[in-house]
């Protein structure tokens, strides 16, 4: 079966632009995490979706924002980029939640200039 | 809330020694552990996982980790380590109950030949 896609992999913005990252779980998967990793703070939880809902965030400012669609892909929107969020923007699914374990995808790699 | 400390930022060995990757954790509640690993340019893949029963948990490929809750530790060790094994291992925990998983900050394991 399809693993969890994350378009696009690649990714370069200004500062102050905004940036729309996507991900398609696998088939099944109702819940949707989403992580940031830097060298320097590792991986980051940034907001987990369960059916459309968010259940979770981490301690990210107000400038993240995600949702999930009734298919349970999930989008994330960063406003007004910093230098700082140059990341990899990982994406993981799962079943119903952590029990499962997640699956991630392949993650997208955000450049800000 | 929960918190992963990975004891070792980088762990050289040569092909075909033991290695152990270690892992503590620390969480006022019950917790589900994980151990991944990324391979360069890929997203975390689940290498194992603890729920409950058995301390000692093993992956298809020869690694296994023990739950030990008394000294709220969950190594992954293998007896005979590839070139092929070298990549970035996560530890993750969880809380039973809510949504959102914790990464330590990563081991890198280095094999040489």
């Amino acid at each position: 079966k399809a693993g969890v896609t994350q378009t696009p992999r690649y990714l370069i913005k200004t500062r102050g632009q905004q940036v729309t990252l996507s991900c398609s779980p696998i088939s099944g998967h109702r819940s949707v995490s989403w992580y940031q990793q830097t060298p320097g703070q590792g991986l980051q939880f940034l907001f987990e979706y369960f059916s459309e809902t968010q259940r979770n965030k981490g301690n990210f400012p107000g400038r993240f924002s995600g949702r999930q669609f009734s298919n349970s892909r999930s989008e994330m929107n960063v406003s007004t980029l910093e230098l700082g969020d140059s990341a990899l923007y990982l994406c993981a699914s799962s079943l119903e939640g952590q029990f499962y374990g997640y699956t991630f995808g392949s993650g997208t790699r955000l450049t800000v200039v | 809330a929960q918190s992963v400390t990975q004891l070792d930022s980088q762990v050289p060995v040569f092909e075909e020694a033991p290695v152990e990757l270690r892992c503590n954790y620390s969480s006022s509640v019950s917790v589900y552990l994980f151990w991944y690993v990324q391979y360069p340019n890929q997203g975390l893949q689940l290498l194992l996982k603890y729920l409950s029963g058995s301390t000692l948990v093993e992956s298809i490929n020869g690694f296994e980790a023990e739950f030990n809750k008394s000294q709220t530790s969950f190594h992954l060790r293998k007896p005979s380590v590839h070139i092929s094994d070298t990549a970035e291992y996560f530890c993750a925990v969880s809380d039973t109950g809510g949504f959102k998983t914790i990464f330590g900050a990563g081991t890198r394991l280095f094999v040489k030949a």
